[in-house]
């Protein structure tokens, strides 16, 4: 199974800040990887695919990076509705896999 | 508008059975390839099941293989999970999920995602 490590697993920021989370793959992933965002309470917002591009509707503060193990979720200037969990998650094969969470609070 | 709808959750216990449905709307079914993911009250996510448009390609994580089942009505509009032999640990909410393309393009994405269902499962 590829496993996905996320770090840090929570951060504190301020809006306006720029924030990123990294994500890691035990084993080449391609550009197989995807972020979600969650809010308490909510299911699962897919934020980011195929490891940079980004969904429709979602601000273009947002941005992915990476391929092969090490990827990166950006968000440029921290507005206060961007408060929450964040995971990876790669589809390069089965068992999907999801990191283990990065929360990004105030 | 893209609609998941999950319902059957509730409390079991130990060893029990609970199926779980999820409606969906908005959308031609049967084209896309749907998933069951769950999340452990303050934990984070974990993929269960895959099911491909037709029902043919079916996918488990080792954590349920063998105790759940996953299935489709696409003349329903819908996607099933037969849980059975429920332990504590499989306690979560439940979220039916859809692929972001369709036809057999494979994302193994999660575009659109229910509201969840709560499992309980007491010892």
């Amino acid at each position: 199974d590829i496993q996905m490590t996320q770090s840090p697993s929570s951060l504190s920021a301020s809006v306006g800040d720029r924030v990123t989370i990294t994500c890691r793959a035990s084993q080449s992933i391609s550009t197989y990887l995807n972020w979600y965002q969650q809010k308490p309470g909510k299911a699962p917002r897919l934020l980011i695919s195929s490891a940079s591009t980004l969904q429709s509707g979602v601000p273009s503060r947002f941005s992915g990076g990476g391929s092969r193990t090490d990827f990166t979720l950006t968000i440029s200037s921290l507005e206060p509705e961007d408060f929450a969990t964040f995971y990876c998650q790669q589809s390069y094969s089965s068992p999907l896999t999801f990191g283990g969470g990065t929360k990004v609070e105030i | 508008e893209v609609q998941l709808v999950e319902s059957g959750g509730g409390l079991v216990q130990s060893g029990g059975s609970l199926r779980l449905s999820c409606a969906a709307s908005g959308f031609t079914f049967s084209t896309y390839e749907m998933n069951w993911v769950r999340q452990a009250p303050g934990k984070g996510l974990e993929w269960v099941s895959y099911i491909s448009g037709s029902g043919r390609t079916i996918f488990y994580a080792d954590s349920v293989k063998g105790r759940f089942t996953i299935s489709r009505d696409n003349a329903k509009n819908s996607l099933y999970l037969q849980m059975n032999s429920l332990r504590a640990e499989d306690t979560a909410v439940y979220y039916c999920a859809r692929d972001s393309t369709e036809y057999g393009s494979g994302s193994y994405d999660f575009e659109y995602w229910g509201q969840g269902s709560l499992v309980t499962v007491s010892s």
